[in-house]
């Protein structure tokens, strides 16, 4: 069973702050995709990377796909109280099926 | 043009009933998926459904079923409920399964059907 671990699990920090969360797994991905879901709602997809080194940035939000195709991070910059939401990574692993990270749980203090 | 909607949004049942919820996806969309998700345990896999067959299972009981129409609409019924089913229930749609090769699309999600099991 492939795992995506993501940390931290909470992080609350003041607005301004910039921040960076994480996503690993000991196996392999072929893409990855990062969802932000807020309270009420269904997840809401941010990015997908594809390619082993690839950044992608979404105004102030920068996404990285580790070359080696087991990690990804997602920096916030200057971080504001619309940010706060639960931020899940999710891989296709090759096996068809889209796995869910852990999850990483952000409030911006206002 | 309108999103996921899942119906019914909230309910209460009690050990060893069974509970059906219903999906109807974005249209044009015939790619059903189904996740449930718990503090614990985050978001899981369920199955997904497209043209009417399921394409991929997760690893649930076989309490856990569901089905697809033809217009794409999707059901999943949990049988004898145990208080351990409690969870958000999330559906998401996409134009195409994962099963396609390669297939990256999103997934569209709706606002979740949040089961209570007493």
């Amino acid at each position: 069973t492939q795992l995506l671990e993501q940390s931290p699990q909470f992080l609350s920090i003041q607005e301004g702050e910039n921040l960076t969360v994480y996503c690993n797994s000991s196996s392999v991905f072929s893409s990855l995709q990062w969802y932000r879901q807020e309270p009420g709602e269904g997840p809401v997809l941010l990015v997908t990377v594809v390619t082993g080194g690839e950044v992608k940035k979404l105004k102030r939000l920068t996404f990285q796909f580790g070359d080696a195709r087991k990690d990804s991070s997602l920096h916030i910059t200057a971080a504001q109280p619309g940010d706060t939401g639960l931020y899940l990574c999710a891989a296709n692993f090759g096996n068809e099926k889209l796995t869910f990270g852990t999850g990483t749980r952000l409030t911006i203090i206002p | 043009k309108a999103g996921v909607t899942q119906t019914p949004r909230y309910l209460i049942k009690t050990r060893g009933q069974q509970v059906t919820l219903s999906c109807s996806p974005i249209s044009g969309h015939r790619s059903v998926s189904w996740y449930q998700q718990t503090p614990g345990q985050g978001l899981q896999f369920l199955f997904e459904y497209f043209s009417e067959t399921q394409r991929n299972k997760g690893n649930f009981p076989g309490r856990f079923s569901g089905r697809q129409f033809s217009n794409s609409r999707s059901e999943m019924n949990v049988s004898t409920l145990e208080l351990g089913d409690s969870a958000l229930y999330l559906c998401a749609s996409s134009l195409l399964p994962r099963t396609t090769g390669g297939y990256t699309g999103e997934l569209f999600f709706g606002e979740g059907s949040r089961l209570t099991v007493l």
